[in-house]
């Protein structure tokens, strides 16, 4: 059975800190993907990124970055120098990597900047 | 920017009543999926479809059925609706490439208060 444990409900900061969301998962797959998604305010599940499992290379995207490591099962989420826009609502999930793309998401983390 | 819709965003309706949830994609997308969202909360699967007359139901027992005539349609209704079927409906969609999986696109989403 997979699972994906997003231990932080709620995080709250101040504009232009830095804030990592944290991601674990369990899966007996060899083969899998991760995703972050952002679901802001209005409702939409906003895809943010893709890794297979594979890939253990960090990726950076403007002020987004993410890294993954196969050894503790994580799949961390940096947003540097926070901004109030990026308040809402960040899921990770998984997917198979074998029978098609079903996604297991987490519980959401509930990430309020405040300015 | 994906091209996926759902009508209506916002319905308000009373028990007993018959509705159906619209999602389209003009992706031309194999596989579609719907999910059932209380606020702030986890995303559980209640449906999904691999393709035209293929339905499959998801990990969250639902009442609600679907159809999949069409490829870039994918209904769901509800015979009956009751109080318990209050929250967020979001419609998604992805690609079906054998053994990749690939991240889905969701809709804005349907909020349904049953009253």
């Amino acid at each position: 059975a997979q699972k994906v444990t997003q231990a932080q409900t709620e995080i709250s900061v101040v504009e232009k800190e830095d804030v990592t969301l944290d991601c674990v998962y369990e899966t007996r797959d060899t083969t899998y993907y991760l995703f972050w998604y952002k679901q802001p305010p209005s409702g939409e599940l906003v895809f943010l990124i893709r890794r297979n499992s594979f890939d253990e290379q960090n990726e950076i995207s403007g002020r987004y970055s993410w890294n993954f490591q196969k050894s503790t099962s994580s799949f961390n989420f940096t947003i540097t120098a926070s901004q109030v826009v990026d308040s809402a609502v960040y899921f990770c999930a998984l997917s198979k990597g074998t029978s098609g793309s079903r996604l297991t998401f987490g519980e959401g983390t509930q990430l309020t900047v405040n300015p | 920017e994906a091209d996926i819709y759902q009508t209506p965003r916002y319905l308000v309706i009373g028990t007993g009543k018959k509705i159906t949830l619209e999602c389209s994609q003009t992706m031309g997308h194999d596989k579609m999926y719907w999910y059932q969202q209380d606020p702030g909360m986890e995303l559980h699967l209640i449906h999904y479809s691999y393709g035209v007359n293929s339905t499959e139901k998801g990990d969250l027992s639902s009442e609600s059925t679907v159809s999949r005539i069409r490829t870039e349609h994918f209904p769901l209704t509800l015979e009956s609706a009751r109080p318990s079927h209050t929250s967020q409906y979001l419609c998604a969609s992805s690609e079906y490439a054998g053994t990749r999986s690939y991240e889905q696109y969701f809709g804005p989403g349907t909020r349904l208060t049953v009253t």
